[in-house]
């Protein structure tokens, strides 16, 4: 167990629909990362949480969105879904803001399938 | 653009044997370099890590070096087991805070 939760582990909806993935990171770190895992691409990233604001967004698409709430978990929002949108979701934590001091813990994911 | 590349995208050893994976990277400003292991269905997991400062680290079983000179990084896997195979992909940063970019993996098979 990474301290990183991920919730749901497996989702399947219909296209169209809008879904929420939540995200607990370790206790004692206040960033949240968020990435993206396709069958035939690598980890994308997506966005940043740090203590609550955004701090650094990749290639998010609009029809997604994330937030990070006060007790710092963080909800990642994927709505007018597509086909295209079924991959791994992970969440990621770290104690700062700055990846290259501290590193990632990972979560075991959220697997969206979209029908 | 920067981006962090695997030389192979899958490598096949027997068991009891050293693996070597390969990464090379092309931001010559990357200081932090870490090395992830994914299970199938399982999110990455930290390897080991290694800064600029240093050519070499070692942890149970698994070494990393860092070329800077050519901008190559490797992970070694003494004694490689079953629970081995996996998705390796290496990752790389600068410790001013840019982008941890990750490469594109290889996958580790480990035969009996």
């Amino acid at each position: 167990d990474s301290g990183v939760t991920q919730t749901p582990k497996h989702l399947i909806t219909a296209t169209g629909q809008r879904v929420t993935l939540r995200c607990s990171p370790r206790s004692g770190d206040l960033s949240v990362y968020w990435y993206q895992q396709s069958l035939d691409q690598g980890l994308q990233f997506l966005i940043q949480y740090y203590n609550g604001e955004e701090r650094a967004k990749g290639n998010i698409l609009e029809r997604f969105s994330a937030q990070q709430f006060p007790d710092l978990h963080s909800e990642l929002n994927l709505s007018s879904l597509e086909l295209g949108d079924s991959a791994l979701y992970f969440c990621a934590s770290s104690v700062g803001w700055e990846e290259g001091r501290y590193g990632y813990t990972f979560g075991s994911g959220t697997r969206l399938t979209v029908v | 653009g920067e981006s962090v590349g695997l030389h192979l995208p899958t490598l096949s050893v027997q068991e009891g044997d050293n693996s070597i994976i390969n990464c090379a990277y092309s931001n010559s400003a990357s200081d932090y370099f870490i090395w992830y292991k994914q299970e199938s269905g399982k999110g990455p997991q930290f390897i080991i890590d290694i800064r600029s400062n240093m050519d070499k680290r070692q942890g149970q079983r698994v070494t990393v070096l860092l070329n800077k000179t050519v901008k190559h990084l490797s992970l070694q896997i003494a004694a490689t087991q079953p629970g081995d195979s996996a998705v390796y992909f290496c990752a790389e940063c600068t410790t001013s805070g840019s982008r941890l970019t990750f490469g594109e993996g290889t996958q580790l098979t480990v035969n009996p």
